[in-house]
């Protein structure tokens, strides 16, 4: 079973746009950890947020913001007023606190913004 | 701002040769990683390290992988005789606990093109 499931494969949104991209996670652990990674076209992986699960405050950090929801086991991320530079792969990715130290990742959506 | 360097950034192979690549983690970091990205697929979990021995590896990491840290600053990923499946980008990654909020920080990739 996928610990963490990113059902939108591709998503294409005109520049200005806002736009969410859906992540859904599945563990047992009562301590786990959330973390969304950017993959830009050239292909290394930039860390964008982390979050825990005894803290479920929204986060805003100037034009992304991120909605972590335990009861539906979801960690959204909202892109606001969307640029050209918003262009690329995003990955969710979970780490469990009791189990091993892996990252299990998301397959990944790939937003373009169109100019 | 400190980073994970990885090299070569890309690397051509022929089937059944040994390649090596190599990562330089962040200084104070003590737990490092390999992970594989299959071109268009999600990011994979391979190995992990600390202490200078394997603390988790995946199915993933059959007995043609290995990994080594030979110096206290290089982490080498070995693989004794490619396939043409080993084709991937292969992240390194350091962390500077092997739990809790602490983020992996990943290089910028080795594109492994086995011919």
């Amino acid at each position: 079973a996928q610990k963490v499931t990113q059902a939108q494969t591709e998503i294409s949104v005109v520049e200005k746009e806002d736009v969410t991209l859906d992540c859904v996670y599945e563990t047992r652990d009562t301590t786990y950890y959330l973390f969304w990674y950017k993959q830009p076209p050239s292909g290394e992986l930039v860390f964008l947020i982390r979050r825990n699960s005894f803290d479920e405050q929204n986060e805003i950090s100037g034009r992304y913001s991120w909605n972590f929801q335990k009861s539906t086991s979801s960690f959204n991320f909202t892109i606001t007023a969307s640029q050209v530079v918003d262009s690329a792969v995003y990955f969710c990715a979970l780490s469990e606190g009791n189990t091993g130290n892996q990252f299990y990742f998301g397959t990944g959506t790939s937003l373009t913004v169109i100019p | 701002e400190p980073e994970v360097t990885q090299t070569p950034s890309h690397q051509v192979t022929q089937m059944g040769q040994e390649v090596i690549l190599r990562c330089v983690p962040i200084s104070n970091h003590l737990y490092f990683y390999w992970y594989r990205q299959i071109l268009g697929q999600k990011v994979e979990f391979l190995v992990s390290f600390y202490n200078n021995e394997i603390s988790e590896k995946s199915e993933i990491f059959d007995d043609q992988f290995s990994v080594e840290r030979p110096d206290g600053s290089n982490f080498t990923l070995k693989i004794r005789s490619t396939k043409l499946e080993d084709s991937a980008m292969y992240f390194c990654a350091s962390r500077l606990r092997d739990r809790g909020l602490s983020e992996a920080f990943f290089g910028q990739g080795t594109r492994l093109t086995v011919v």
